[in-house]
Order: structure tokens, then C-alpha cells, then sequence
């Protein structure tokens, strides 16, 4: 079974540049989340979706980042305009529903210049 | 609020059996899971223990649950060097919360 797939793996980008991540989550988990993860630090969840709807995205800074689940399978990430303290590991996770185990994309590692 | 504290970091040697520590606050946790991240890489689920146990073992894996003290801790047997790694406990409440992970170097 495929696991969770991020692209891209690795990106540098300016400040003030938009940049967006996707994530092809496990074949029939309904729920897919993304997280950030900075330096040293365990992941903080950003928004979580029930096949297309954003059911808890209470973390997300909705200023600048804005996430979208259309046909309620793969996913993106976008901030715009970026800034250097974005700089972290983006990671989504899916889960099957009605299950809290969640299992984890490689993520994407964003740095910002 | 919410918070789950680990050790930073823990140095054992290849044979021995490591213990890494987790503490948590929240008393309704449904599940608390441990996972193990290695550089450059995503987060692997190691395993899992359900709220009303106090024990789980799987092969080198044993975890510890006291309800009570809100405490939980992953024991790995015979470890090896490809056990170093960072190590995340994490509580389920109605969404997943991440100690800072503890850095386990393991030395020949």
C-alpha cells in the first residue's frame, strides 16, 4: 500500500513569493490533515479536512495561508505572500475515518529567503 | 491547556534497552501514540496504546501507560544504532498533540 505522498520535498523560495505544497494522502482515508513542524519542535496541527471540508482549521493563519481538498482526495497548501519565519517542514498526514491514527507524508522542508 | 513534555535528549549503548518519558495533561485522551522521525523524514507510527490499557508489547516495543500520573513511556529493547532517531509522544484528544521529541543517539 502507497503511503502518503508530499511534493515537493525541498524548497527555496524569497520572502514575499507564494509557494504551494501538495499531498496525495492513503488510497480511502477521508481525513487528511496538514501540520507544521518548526526546528526542534513536534508538529502543530494547521487544518484538518473530512473528505472536502475544513473541519478544524483554527490554527491556520488565514491571512496568508489557504488550503483547499476539492474532489475531497489530494490537497494543497499555499502561502502567499511568504515570510521568513514560514521557514519549517510541512507535513500531511491522512487517517481512515473513524480512526485517530494518523500516518505521515515525508513532508516538505521550506526555507524562506 | 494542553501540553505534553519529553526529555530532549537520551544516550544509550547498542545492546541496551532505552526508556524515553512523556508527559501529558490532558485526562481525556482517547489514544497516545509514539512516533519516530529520522532526519529528513517524515513522522513513522511506531505504536499505539488505547486510554484504559497500561501496557502494551510489541516485539522490541513496550509502552507503559499511568493514567494517573499522566505519565507514558516507550521502553526499546536491544537497541540498536538504527533506532537513533527523534521520538514524539503525542496525545488524541479531539485532534493530535506532539511532545518536542526526544533525540535518542545510540553509541557501539
Amino acid at each position: 500500500e502507497a503511503g502518503v505522498v508530499q511534493s515537493p520535498r525541498y524548497k527555496i523560495i524569497e520572502k514575499k513569493q507564494p509557494v504551494a505544497f501538495w499531498c496525495n494522502p492513503i488510497s480511502g482515508h477521508n481525513t487528511l490533515y496538514w501540520y507544521r513542524q518548526n526546528l526542534g519542535q513536534g508538529p502543530e496541527l494547521l487544518i484538518r479536512y473530512e473528505n472536502e471540508e475544513a473541519v478544524d482549521d483554527s490554527q491556520l493563519p488565514k491571512d496568508r495561508f489557504s488550503a483547499e481538498r476539492l474532489k475531497g482526495v489530494d490537497s494543497t497548501l499555499k502561502i502567499q505572500p511568504a515570510e521568513l519565519g514560514d521557514s519549517a517542514v510541512y507535513l500531511c498526514a491522512s487517517s481512515p475515518t473513524g480512526s485517530e491514527t494518523q500516518y505521515f507524508g515525508p513532508g516538505t522542508r521550506l526555507l524562506v529567503l | 491547556g494542553e501540553d505534553v513534555e519529553q526529555s530532549l535528549f537520551l544516550s544509550v549503548r547498542e545492546g541496551d534497552s532505552s526508556v524515553i518519558n512523556c508527559t501529558y495533561t490532558d485526562s481525556s485522551s482517547t489514544y497516545l501514540y509514539w512516533y519516530k522521525q529520522e532526519p529528513g523524514a517524515g513522522l513513522q507510527l511506531l505504536t499505539y496504546i488505547f486510554s484504559n490499557m497500561d501496557m502494551k508489547q510489541d516485539q522490541r516495543l513496550t509502552v507503559l501507560l499511568n493514567k494517573k500520573d499522566k505519565h507514558l513511556s516507550l521502553r526499546i529493547a536491544d537497541t540498536q544504532t538504527g533506532d537513533s532517531a527523534i521520538y514524539f509522544c503525542a496525545e488524541a484528544t479531539d485532534k493530535l498533540i506532539f511532545g518536542t521529541g526526544t533525540r535518542l543517539q545510540v553509541f557501539p
